[in-house]
C-alpha cells in the first residue's frame, strides 16, 4: 500500500516564477491537506482539498492557490514567487470520515533565489 | 486563538526516558498528535490520543493529557540514539481540523 508520495523531491526557483508541486494520496484516502515548513519552524497550514474544493485555508496569499483531480490527487501552485516561499512543503491525506488521522509525505524542498 | 508551544531542545543520554511538553489553546477536535521529523524527512504520526483519555502507552511511548491545563506530554522509555530527531505536537482546530503545530522539540540523545 503506497503512502503519500510527492514530486518532486527538490525543486529551485527564482523570484518571481512560478511553480507546481504534485501530491498523490494515501490509498483510499480523499482529503488532501497542504503544509509549509519554513526552516526551524513547525509546519503551517496552507489549505485543504475535499471533492476538488478548497475546504478550509490558512493565512496565505491568493499567491498560493491549489487543485484536487477527480482520483484525489492534488496540486500546490505558487505565482510570483519569493525568497521568504522557500520551504519544505508537506502535502497530508486523510479520510473525511473518520478520525482525521493525517499521513504525510516526505516533502518537496523548494528554494527560491 | 490557536497556539501550540513547545519547548525547544532537549537532551537526553542513551537509555534514559525523555519526556516533551506541550501545551494548547482550545482545540476543535477530540484527537491530539505526536508527530516524529529525521533530518531531511516528512512527518511520522508516532501517535495520538482520544481527548476523553488521560493516558495512552504504546510500547516505549506513553502519552498523558491533562485537558484542564491544556498539557500534553510525550514520553519516551529506553531513549535510543534512533530516537534523536524533532517532535512536534499537533493540535486539531477548525470545523475541518487544520493541524496546527508547534515548533517542535529537538531531543539530542547520547552515550
Amino acid at each position: 500500500d503506497a503512502g503519500v508520495t510527492q514530486s518532486p523531491t527538490h525543486l529551485i526557483k527564482t523570484r518571481g516564477q512560478q511553480v507546481t508541486l504534485r501530491c498523490s494520496p494515501k490509498s483510499g484516502h480523499d482529503t488532501v491537506s497542504w503544509y509549509q515548513q519554513a526552516l526551524g519552524q513547525g509546519p503551517q497550514f496552507i489549505f485543504q482539498y475535499y471533492e476538488e474544493e478548497e475546504r478550509q485555508r490558512g493565512n496565505f496569499p491568493d499567491r498560493f492557490s491549489g487543485h484536487q483531480f477527480p482520483n484525489y490527487s492534488s496540486e500546490l501552485n505558487v505565482n510570483a514567487l519569493l525568497l521568504g516561499d522557500s520551504a519544505l512543503y508537506l502535502c497530508a491525506s486523510s479520510l473525511i470520515q473518520g478520525d482525521n488521522e493525517q499521513f504525510f509525505g516526505p516533502g518537496t524542498r523548494l528554494t527560491v533565489l | 486563538g490557536e497556539d501550540v508551544e513547545q519547548s525547544l531542545f532537549l537532551s537526553v543520554r542513551e537509555g534514559d526516558s525523555s519526556v516533551i511538553n506541550c501545551t494548547y489553546t482550545d482545540s476543535s477536535s477530540t484527537y491530539l498528535y505526536w508527530y516524529k521529523q529525521e533530518p531531511g524527512a516528512g512527518l511520522q504520526l508516532l501517535t495520538y490520543i482520544f481527548s476523553n483519555m488521560d493516558m495512552k502507552q504504546d510500547q516505549r511511548l506513553t502519552v498523558l493529557l491533562n485537558k484542564k491545563d491544556k498539557h500534553l506530554s510525550l514520553r519516551i522509555a529506553d531513549t535510543q540514539t534512533g530516537d534523536s530527531a524533532i517532535y512536534f505536537c499537533a493540535a486539531p482546530y477548525g470545523g475541518y481540523n487544520k493541524l496546527i503545530f508547534g515548533a517542535g522539540t529537538r531531543l539530542a540523545v547520547h552515550p
